[in-house]
């Protein structure tokens, strides 16, 4: 059964703080995403990352960062956290050979709060 | 730009009847698309997706049309059961992008 795990299901942060999310997939899966879901927003991608240490923007990464040092895991960075950051942060990892042509498979999310 | 829109909230169906969730979209290089499921505290799933090659794919319950001339697909859901209470996604992408683009999401409630 494929799965994608993120580190925390819940996490407060106070403003100013730097944090670390992690995602792990054990898919062999080349392609890894990071999202944010706001209400009314829905999905919106903030980086995602086709190869071990290749990383591209998507549409809202201002105030993130990521790293992938390695191909399971996949990490989005909040240099210094602000209340405009708090949200749901979906991980998700796909890859070109799936079965379903851009399947991506999500892990639970993480509810981030920022105070 | 939102590229992909779905311009209901939120829906209420009353069980055993059809749901009917839409979604349109602008980009006119985006040919294949997928619907996802989202429980709350839970990650989406996938459920069904369509090839802008056909105008038609069915899955059980599960049936997606696709126009594209009107940039409009919708999702079938027969009969409505009480599990589909859900929030649905529609996500778009074009050929050789890795990346989907999600539509905002629609709340359907299925009422017994």
């Amino acid at each position: 059964d494929v799965k994608v795990t993120q580190s925390s299901r819940y996490l407060v942060k106070r403003t100013g703080e730097k944090v670390f999310l992690e995602c792990v997939q054990d898919m062999d899966h080349e392609n890894m995403f990071w999202y944010r879901q706001d209400p009314g927003l829905g999905l919106r991608l903030i980086y995602f990352s086709y190869d071990v240490k290749m990383k591209e923007k998507g549409d809202i990464p201002e105030g993130y960062s990521v790293s992938r040092e390695k191909k399971e895991r996949f990490s989005l960075i909040l240099e210094s956290a602000s209340t405009n950051q708090t949200s749901m942060y979906l991980c998700a990892s796909s890859s070109p050979r799936g079965r379903v042509r851009n399947e991506q498979f999500f892990g639970p999310g993480t509810r981030l709060t920022v105070l | 730009d939102q590229q992909v829109k779905q311009n209901s909230p939120s829906l209420s169906v009353q069980e055993g009847r059809i749901s009917i969730l839409n979604c349109d979209y602008t980009n006119s290089m985006f040919d294949y698309f997928l619907w996802y499921k989202k429980y709350p505290a839970e990650g989406p799933t996938f459920l069904i997706s369509i090839s802008s090659i056909k105008d038609k794919n069915e899955d059980g319950r599960f049936t997606v049309f696709l126009n594209k001339s009107a940039k409009h697909l919708s999702l079938h859901i027969v009969p409505s059961q009480p599990g589909d209470s859900a929030v649905y996604f529609c996500a778009a992408s074009d050929f050789g992008n890795e990346k989907l683009t999600f539509g905002t999401g629609t709340r359907l409630t299925i009422i017994p």
